[in-house]
């Protein structure tokens, strides 16, 4: 299976910008997903195909990468967005969901 | 606006069978590709199975192949997920996810419903 690696945990003040990786064990090409889960609810997408954004996330949000290495952005960040981020891969079967990173405002 | 509303979960014993249902509205459930994602408690996401928009093709991870049976009723807007032969590892969130275009992103989830395996 194709393993996404993320860092469990980011830590960052309102305002500031903010980049949360995802590294996959093989090539991915541009199949590459990012969703946000906030405590006590289900995910919602933010980001398709490694860069597209999805309709009605803010523009703050942004996504880059190919092959192996992707990045979600978050500039500037805010008080909301504190949550659970995961990557998910499409492009090997089975599909896969990175570990999560979670982002804690101070 | 896209609702997806699962139902059927709660406590069965290691060895039984559950089935989970998803109720579908705010959108043609009959053109669109469907999935179960699993999230353990305190863990991560895990693809479970997905079903063709007609529902002639199933696909399912390896863990719950020969034990889970996702299926749809189109008539009806509603997914289903027949669990049979359930371990404790199976305790989980099972969310509902609309899969948006052949590329296999999951689009809009629903609010999950929660199936403990214990004795």
């Amino acid at each position: 299976d194709t393993v996404l690696t993320q860092s469990p945990a980011l830590a960052v003040s309102p305002g500031e910008r903010v980049t949360i990786s995802c590294r996959a064990s093989e090539s991915v090409s541009t199949l590459m997903h990012w969703y946000q889960q906030k405590p006590g609810q289900q995910p919602t997408l933010l980001i398709y195909l490694a860069s597209n954004l999805e309709s009605g996330v803010p523009a703050r949000f942004s996504g880059s990468g190919s092959g192996t290495d992707f990045t979600l952005t978050i500039d500037p960040v805010e008080a909301d967005d504190t949550a659970t981020y995961y990557c998910q891969q499409s492009w090997n079967d089975p599909w896969t969901f990175g570990g999560g990173t979670k982002l804690e405002l101070k | 606006e896209v609702q997806l509303v699962e139902s059927g979960g709660g406590l069965v014993q290691p060895g039984r069978s559950m089935k989970l249902s998803c109720a579908a509205s705010g959108f043609t459930f009959n053109n669109y590709d469907m999935a179960w994602v699993c999230q353990a408690p305190k863990k991560g996401l895990e693809w479970v199975a997905t079903i063709s928009y007609d529902g002639s093709s199933t696909y399912y991870r390896d863990s719950v192949k020969g034990r889970f049976t996702i299926s749809r009723d189109n008539a009806k807007s509603t997914l289903y997920l027949q669990m049979d032969s359930l371990r404790s590892e199976d305790t989980a969130t099972y969310y509902c996810a609309l899969m948006d275009s052949g590329l296999n992103w999951f689009a809009y989830w629903g609010q999950g419903t929660l199936v403990t395996v214990s004795s």
